[in-house]
């Protein structure tokens, strides 16, 4: 058990729909990182918070968005869902923006399958 | 920009025997991080083993080493005595100074006969 928490851990809906994925970091990490792996993709990343704000941004669509709040649990939003929305969505953590590349391993949750129908 | 190429896209391997999972990246930074990530069937990521530019010393974890050829821009993953439960997707990563996402290869799927 990484620490961190996904869900829902499975989710079907329709093209043109919008869903909500949640994710709670481990304990005491700032960090949070939205991650998308699909079959053609891999894992591509999608964007990072520290401790509320955006701090980098990857190949994110314009129709995703998400945040992180006070409490530093984040929420990624898909809208306008289309059939290669369909991925694995994972979750993960860190501890914070320590300066050196060994910033410590990201902690990953299980991950939110959606499937798009 | 961060590159991770992982070459070999499945392998299969006799129980017991020593696999080695190739990654080369590609980066203009000097300072940067080297991780290798497992993914099961459930699919979950499992961390196992880190190795920073500097590190003079290939790292090791357990059945994990680390085989850190830093001319080459290679950092394959050497696992000793294959188990079944070795059977997973490995992933290669890199972060580099500054930065704090992970940029993933591939992958490669490793399969573990009896």
């Amino acid at each position: 058990d990484s620490g961190v928490t996904q869900t829902p851990k499975h989710l079907i809906t329709a093209t043109g729909q919008r869903v909500t994925l949640r994710c709670s970091p481990r304990s005491g990490d700032l960090s949070v990182y939205w991650y998308q792996q699909s079959l053609d993709q891999g894992l591509q990343f999608l964007i990072q918070y520290y401790n509320g704000e955006e701090r980098a941004k990857g190949n994110i669509l314009e129709r995703f968005s998400a945040q992180q709040f006070p409490d530093l649990h984040s929420e990624l939003n898909l809208s306008s869902l289309e059939l290669g929305d369909s991925a694995l969505y994972f979750c993960a953590s860190s501890l914070g923006l320590a300066g050196g590349p060994w910033a410590g391993e990201l902690f990953f949750g299980e991950g939110s399958r959606l499937t798009v129908l | 920009a961060q590159k991770i190429t992982q070459t070999q896209p499945g392998m299969f391997v006799q129980e017991k025997e020593a696999v080695t999972l190739d990654c080369t990246y590609d980066t203009s930074d000097q300072s940067y991080g080297l991780f290798w990530y497992k993914q099961p069937s459930s699919g979950e990521m499992i961390f196992l083993i880190y190795q920073g530019s500097y590190d003079e010393q290939n790292a090791t974890e357990g059945r994990y080493s680390l085989n850190f050829q830093k001319a080459r821009k290679s950092a394959n993953l050497v696992i000793s005595a294959s188990q079944l439960g070795d059977s997973a997707m490995y992933f290669c990563a890199m972060r580099v100074q500054g930065a704090q996402k992970l940029v993933f290869g591939q992958g490669t799927r490793l399969t573990i006969n009896p």
